[in-house]
């Protein structure tokens, strides 16, 4: 079975820290994701990875950044963490056209 | 641009059954059906790679009509196990070979 481990379920974050949030597969997928997900929103694409140091803009970029140094681990960036950044984010990993794989989730809190 | 999903909610009592639709105002090359229970991870449900190809398993099954941009997601014999939030997701035709377009879900509750 797929694994894709995130690195916290709950973190507790200040308005202007620097934040990475882990994630780490274990079926050697060339394409990785991470999504914030909000009620009424769904899930939504911040940025993605189809290749180790290759990465694209999802949907809602603005105020992250991202690292993929080895094909196992994506890294999430928020460079500096403010109040609406609160919320569930998600990693996955696939192949290409092929069903996404979710970690269990990280729910951030910036206070 | 996101695929619309409807209904917003939808609640059954056990062994009713439902649909669920996603629509696209773009060419879709396939559609992709997740299932997320509360406090978990979406799950995979299906893939629908061809226009007007139907698959299933067990009691859920799902459509995709090419000509309309459409796919359905049909739960016959609901079981409480079926409760969560239900997501389609699309790679458009033409689009990014990466990005899967997730729909805003359906919220499905099935009551005893």
């Amino acid at each position: 079975d797929v694994k894709v481990t995130q690195s916290s379920r709950y973190l507790v974050k200040r308005t202007g820290e620097k934040v990475f949030l882990e994630c780490v597969q274990d079926m050697d997928h060339e394409n990785m994701f991470w999504y914030r997900q909000d009620p009424g929103l769904g899930l939504r694409l911040i940025y993605f990875s189809y290749d180790v140091k290759m990465k694209e803009k999802g949907d809602i970029p603005e105020g992250y950044s991202v690292s993929r140094e080895k094909k196992e681990r994506f890294s999430l960036i928020l460079e500096s963490a403010s109040t609406n950044q609160t919320s569930m984010y998600l990693c996955a990993s696939s192949l290409i056209h092929q069903p996404q794989h979710f970690g269990d989730g990280t729910r951030l809190s910036i206070l | 641009q996101q695929p619309v999903q409807s209904p917003q909610a939808v609640i059954l009592r056990e062994g009713e059954d439902a649909v669920i639709n996603c629509s696209s105002s773009k060419a879709l090359y396939s559609v992709h059906w997740y299932r997320q229970k509360h406090g978990e991870a979406p799950v995979f449900l299906m893939i629908l790679l061809k226009g007007g190809e139907q698959k299933g398993h067990d009691k859920i099954s799902a459509s995709f009509n090419e000509k309309k941009q459409q796919s359905s997601l049909y739960l016959t014999a609901s079981q409480l196990s079926y409760s969560g939030t239900y997501f389609c997701g699309t790679y458009y035709s033409g689009g990014s070979n990466y990005k899967l377009t997730f729909g805003k879900g359906t919220l499905l509750t099935v009551n005893p």
